[in-house]
This record gives C-alpha cells, sequence and structure tokens, in this order.
C-alpha cells in the first residue's frame, strides 16, 4: 500500500525567498507523483507529475520538483516566492496496487509574507 | 472550457434532510470520483465510477450513494444528513485510472449539516 507525508501543515515564507514544500511518499512499486494546489475556493489544479521520464520536473508557475528514490522525496520548490503563490498546496502519490490508487497528502498551506 | 461542473456551490441542511449534490463534465471522461475535505485531513474517497453504470466505494463511503448512468453526469446523494458530513465535497474525473493521469477537480460544493 502506498502513502505520502507531507511535512509542514503550515509554511510562512518571504515575498522573494525560497519555497520548499516537503512530500514524502511510501510505495513498494514504482510511483507516480503529483503536485496540486488549492487556491481559496477553489478545487485542485495540476502543478506537476513525475512519470518516470525525468527526476526533476517543472511545472507551472516558476515550480519544480525533484524525484529522489533513494529519500523517497519529492519536494517542490520555487525559487522566489511571489504573493500569489498563497494557497494550500498537495502533494499525491498514484501507484498500482490491484487497480491504480490515488493518494493525497494532508495538504500544506503557504503563506507569503510582504 | 468547462471542464469539470459542481452545483450548488454552497448549502446549509438540517439533519435528517436529504439532497443530491451535482457534479458533470465535458471532456468525455471515463472514470470519476468524490471526495470529501476537512480541515487538516486531506481529501478522502468517497466513490469512484470506471464508466456509465459502474460505481464502487473509496475509503469513506458510509452515508453517501452514487450513481453514473452517463459518462458526464455523476451526482452525489445524501439520504440523512447528519452533522460529520459537514465538508467541502469535490469531485474530480480523468482520462483513465493509468497511474500517470492527473484528476481535474470541480470547485467544490460546501456543504453544513445544523
Amino acid at each position: 500500500a502506498q502513502s505520502v507525508t507531507q511535512l509542514g501543515s503550515h509554511v510562512s515564507v518571504s515575498e522573494g525567498a525560497l519555497v520548499l514544500l516537503r512530500c514524502n511518499y511510501s510505495s513498494s512499486v514504482p510511483p507516480y507523483l503529483f503536485w496540486y494546489v488549492q487556491y481559496p475556493n477553489q478545487g485542485l489544479q495540476l502543478l506537476l507529475k513525475y512519470t518516470s521520464a525525468a527526476t526533476l520536473v517543472k511545472g507551472i508557475n516558476g515550480f519544480e520538483a525533484e524525484f529522489k528514490k533513494s529519500e523517497t522525496s519529492f519536494h517542490l520548490t520555487k525559487p522566489s516566492a511571489h504573493m500569489s503563490d498563497a494557497a494550500e498546496y498537495f502533494c499525491a502519490v498514484s501507484a498500482l496496487s490491484g487497480t491504480y490508487k490515488y493518494i493525497f497528502g494532508t495538504g500544506t498551506r503557504l503563506k507569503v509574507l510582504a | 472550457n468547462a471542464g469539470v461542473t459542481q452545483t450548488p456551490k454552497f448549502r446549509i441542511l438540517k439533519i435528517g434532510q436529504s439532497m443530491t449534490l451535482q457534479c458533470t463534465q465535458d471532456m468525455n471522461h471515463n472514470y470519476m470520483y468524490w471526495y470529501r475535505q476537512d480541515p487538516g485531513m486531506g481529501l478522502k474517497l468517497i466513490y469512484y465510477s470506471v464508466g456509465a453504470g459502474i460505481t464502487d466505494k473509496g475509503e469513506v463511503p458510509n452515508g453517501y450513494n452514487v450513481s453514473r448512468s452517463t459518462t458526464e453526469d455523476f451526482p452525489l446523494r445524501l439520504e440523512l444528513a447528519a452533522p460529520s458530513q459537514t465538508s467541502v465535497y469535490f469531485c474530480a474525473s480523468s482520462y483513465s485510472q493509468q497511474g500517470n493521469q492527473p484528476q481535474h477537480f470541480g470547485d467544490g460544493t460546501r456543504l453544513s449539516i445544523l
């Protein structure tokens, strides 16, 4: 069975600072990994996904994530935070277990300080 | 591009009342999902469907029912509303259940049971 853990339910950064949101996964088979963003009163939108083609994945809005198998991690980063990045971010893992099971993390709320 | 559309956006119910949350998608996706989102808990899968006429339980199906008579529509029914069902409900769809396929979300229905 797979699982995903997001460390830190709330993260605050200053505008212009590095954004680092942590995601660790557990899976007995090669996983697919996703980051989604949720703005207030909206649904989840796909930021990026890892599907084994490349370990460094670039997404929308300047975000990227690196798949590290040895660390079972898929952390999300952005070099310079913008006020518009304030949102909740969800990591998700999908792996074959009979059928594909899609598991979401509990989310990290990012606050950007002026 | 409508994508996944959910109605209503907000609703207040009294304990014991029933209601149907509507979800429709125009992407011709076979796979559709209902999630509930509670603060700090991430998304929990209620029911999913792999095509018209086929539905299955997710992680937290108790108190809910679904039907899938067409590819486009996947309504979620609450028969006897309880305070524990106060939550934000999201409908999602995907092209296939292959693990590398992202899910597309509606904007949610915010439901309060009083």
